[in-house]
C-alpha cells in the first residue's frame, strides 16, 4: 500500500538556524498537506500542495511539492521557539477523495 | 475555520469497561469523519473511516467489535473502545474535513488520552 517516509525523526536546532523536513511517499500524490502538533496538542493544518512544482510560504516557512509529486519540504528560516513541535506530511492518493496517509513527523526542538 | 469538539478530552478507566468517545463537526456536515491513534512520539495511525449513515470502514488490523463506530448524524461520530484492556490506553483522535471550503485541510478534535487500569 501507500507509503509516506519522513526525515528526519528528529532535529535539535539552535534558535536562528534554519530546519528542513523532507516526505517522500512510495506513490504519486494527488497533493499533500502539512501538519503541526505541539507538544500536547493536536495536529493543526498548515497548508495543502496540489500542483506539481509548487512553492507556498508562510513567513518564514517554505513549502515545495516535487514536480513528480512524490516528494514534499517544509523548510524554516531562522527558527525561533515558537516553532517548536511535530511537523507531519500528509499525502493523499486516489484523487481528491482518498484518505490522507501521515509520514511519521519531525520533531523540532529550539534551543534558545 | 471549521472546528471539530472531541469529547471528553481524558477518561481513566477499568479493564473490561467501554469507554465512548465523541467527535463533533460544530460548524459545518462531515458525512466522513476520520478516526486515529497515536502513541507516544509515534505518528497519526488511522483506525477507521466513518461514514453518516453507513458501517465504517476500518483498516487492516484494527478490530471493528473493539473499536465500534457509530456515525448517526452529519455532525457526530462515536468511538466506543469495548471490554478495554490497559494496551487500549492511548491517544485518539478524530478528524473531518468541511468540503466546502476549497483549501482547507482536515480538521482535528483535540483528542482523547484513554488510560486504561
Amino acid at each position: 500500500g501507500q507509503q509516506v517516509m519522513q526525515i528526519p525523526q528528529y532535529q535539535h536546532v539552535q534558535e536562528g538556524e534554519d530546519f528542513t523536513t523532507y516526505c517522500n511517499s512510495s506513490t504519486t500524490l494527488s497533493n499533500i498537506q502539512w501538519y503541526k502538533q505541539r507538544p500536547g496538542g493536536h495536529p493543526v493544518f498548515l497548508i495543502q500542495l496540489v500542483k506539481s512544482g509548487e512553492v507556498k510560504k508562510q513567513k518564514r516557512l517554505t513549502f515545495q511539492f516535487g514536480e513528480a509529486k512524490k516528494n514534499s519540504s517544509l523548510h524554516i528560516t531562522a527558527t525561533q521557539t515558537t516553532d517548536v513541535g511535530t511537523y507531519f506530511c500528509a499525502g493523499r492518493d486516489g484523487g481528491s477523495q482518498g484518505n490522507l496517509i501521515f509520514g511519521k513527523g519531525t520533531k523540532l526542538s529550539v534551543k534558545p | 475555520g471549521a472546528v471539530v469538539s472531541q469529547h471528553p478530552s481524558r477518561v481513566i478507566c477499568k479493564s473490561g469497561t467501554s469507554v465512548k468517545i465523541e467527535c463533533r463537526s460544530l460548524d459545518f456536515q462531515a458525512t466522513t469523519m476520520f478516526w486515529y491513534r497515536q502513541f507516544p512520539k509515534k505518528s497519526l495511525m488511522l483506525m477507521a473511516t466513518s461514514n453518516e449513515g453507513s458501517k465504517a470502514t476500518y483498516e487492516q488490523g484494527v478490530e471493528k467489535d473493539k473499536f465500534l463506530i457509530n456515525h448517526a448524524s452529519l455532525t457526530l461520530s462515536t468511538l466506543t473502545v469495548t471490554s478495554a484492556h490497559p494496551e487500549d490506553s492511548s491517544f485518539y483522535i478524530c478528524s473531518a474535513r468541511d468540503w466546502g471550503r476549497a483549501n482547507y485541510g482536515y480538521t482535528f478534535g483535540s483528542g482523547t488520552r484513554l488510560t486504561v487500569v
